[in-house]
């Protein structure tokens, strides 16, 4: 079955660490997005790729980075200088094309957890 | 940069009643596609209807339907009937075609009472 998968769907990291969320999609997609949700405030853009080996910051990058070196794959390191991770994260994709889209698909999520 | 906003944090809605939820948003592009998603508890994405502003005609999914004010940049949802399944968080969002990127509101919390 085609769809984008998140991994893990739990992950707690210590602060000071690194740790990279897992994005994966078999939906031959162009795009790829991340996003953060906190209460009250929404979806918040952190990067996104429109091709392979290219992506742009989003609104919310800085601590966050990411790579895009295969079409199915878009994984998102949380650095040590984001100050506040504890979030939820998601992962979207979607067919893109000269500027034509279709609805983005999304992941389940990724619950990170500074302990 | 674009924006999108919806001025409505919660709303409440009797079961089998109408309710329309609000959005405004700001764009410079010329192309661009407008979206609502559905978040239920599960908190697993679901695209409810989209609209490409091209289209004068307001887009409609069963119960669901928009209400595309391209001059006023306003996006609209209103759900028809509605249900106790439809009680989630409500998503409005842009997506600019040149930039290729994909905004999200801040969500609308949808009740439904019985």
């Amino acid at each position: 079955d085609g769809g984008i998968t998140q991994s893990p769907k739990y992950l707690f990291r210590k602060e000071g660490q690194n740790v990279t969320l897992s994005c994966e999609q078999n939906l031959n997609h162009d795009a790829m997005y991340w996003y953060r949700q906190d209460p009250g405030q929404g979806l918040r853009l952190i990067y996104y790729s429109q091709i392979v080996n290219d992506f742009q910051k989003g609104d919310i990058a800085e601590g966050y980075s990411v790579s895009r070196e295969k079409k199915e794959s878009f994984p998102l390191t949380v650095t040590s200088a984001q100050k506040n991770p504890t979030a939820f994260y998601l992962c979207a994709s979607s067919w893109d094309h000269g500027g034509m889209n279709t609805e983005a698909f999304f992941g389940q999520g990724t619950r990170l957890t500074v302990v | 940069a674009q924006t999108v906003t919806q001025s409505q944090p919660e709303m409440s809605v009797q079961e089998a009643e109408t309710v329309t939820l609000s959005c405004t948003y700001d764009t410079s592009e010329s192309d661009y596609y407008l979206f609502w998603y559905k978040q239920p508890p599960s908190r697993q994405m679901i695209l409810v209807i989209r609209q490409e502003a091209y289209k004068q005609q307001n887009a409609t999914e069963n119960r669901f339907s928009v209400n595309f004010q391209k001059a006023a940049k306003s996006f609209s949802l209103k759900i028809s009937d509605s249900q106790l399944g439809d009680a989630a968080m409500y998503f409005c969002a842009c997506y600019g075609g040149s930039q290729g990127n994909l905004i999200f509101g801040k969500g609308t919390k949808l009740s439904v009472k019985p």
